[in-house]
């Protein structure tokens, strides 16, 4: 079945560093793939999106890159802040057209100051 | 335009009793999801719904849970007889149409169940 995979955390970075988080996936067709971002206490936000091969989603300086021939959709930002102090969920939507989404299991990032 | 709203944010119930979760999604949204985060963990989907329709249930336990999304009114997640395993957030989440450029789905900020 399709199935999410993150890179485990928590990741602590200091501030203005650079950010990587992996993300593979398995999934039957074209899944659109995304990545949400919850803040403490809140509920999830979307963060960016892409619905195709190739395609490259960004965002507030965050930007992922759909690779359908490493199954891979790695978010990246070249500098963080500490407000980007999150957890980071990876998702892909199934191709069924029910629309459910099936995610990661988180990434915490820290940025310290 | 309001974001996806739901109540209560938090809800404390004892062991045995019932659970109402609601869920008003975005509007012009008619697809409303359900999906639960346990602690530490990612969210797993449990119902997709849409007015008067349940599509999509394979998530949600096969006892004690029910859902429904009338023609009018909010979405309703029902939990009966509340163990402590059923302690997490509950997120639901709406969207225009699902598949597609449009599949894109909008979180509310989620209902905290605690049971005692």
């Amino acid at each position: 079945g399709n199935s999410v995979t993150q890179m485990e955390g928590p990741v602590t970075l200091s501030e203005e560093a650079f950010l990587t988080i992996n993300c593979t996936y398995t999934a039957t067709g074209y899944p659109s793939l995304f990545w949400y971002v919850q803040y403490p206490g809140e509920g999830l936000q979307l963060l960016l999106k892409a619905t195709k091969a190739d395609d490259k989603g960004s965002n507030k300086g965050f930007e992922a890159t759909y690779r359908k021939e490493t199954t891979s959709f790695h978010l990246e930002k070249g500098s963080v802040q500490v407000s980007d102090s999150a957890v980071y969920f990876c998702a892909l939507s199934g191709a069924s057209n029910t629309g459910k989404l099936i995610f990661g299991q988180g990434t915490t990032l820290q940025v310290k100051p | 335009n309001a974001g996806v709203m739901q109540n209560p944010r938090h809800l404390v119930r004892r062991r045995g009793q019932e659970a109402r979760l609601r869920c008003s999604p975005m509007k012009g949204h008619s697809h409303v999801y359900w999906y639960r985060q346990l602690p530490e963990e990612g969210l797993k989907f449990m119902v997709y719904l849409q007015k008067e329709n349940i599509i999509d249930e394979s998530g949600m336990p096969k006892e004690r849970f029910s859902a429904e999304f009338p023609k009018e009114g909010p979405s309703i997640l029902r939990i009966q007889q509340v163990v402590r395993g059923d302690s997490a957030a509950y997120f639901c989440a709406s969207s225009p149409v699902p598949g597609g450029s449009l599949d894109t789905q909008y979180f509310g900020p989620g209902t905290r169940l605690t049971v005692l």
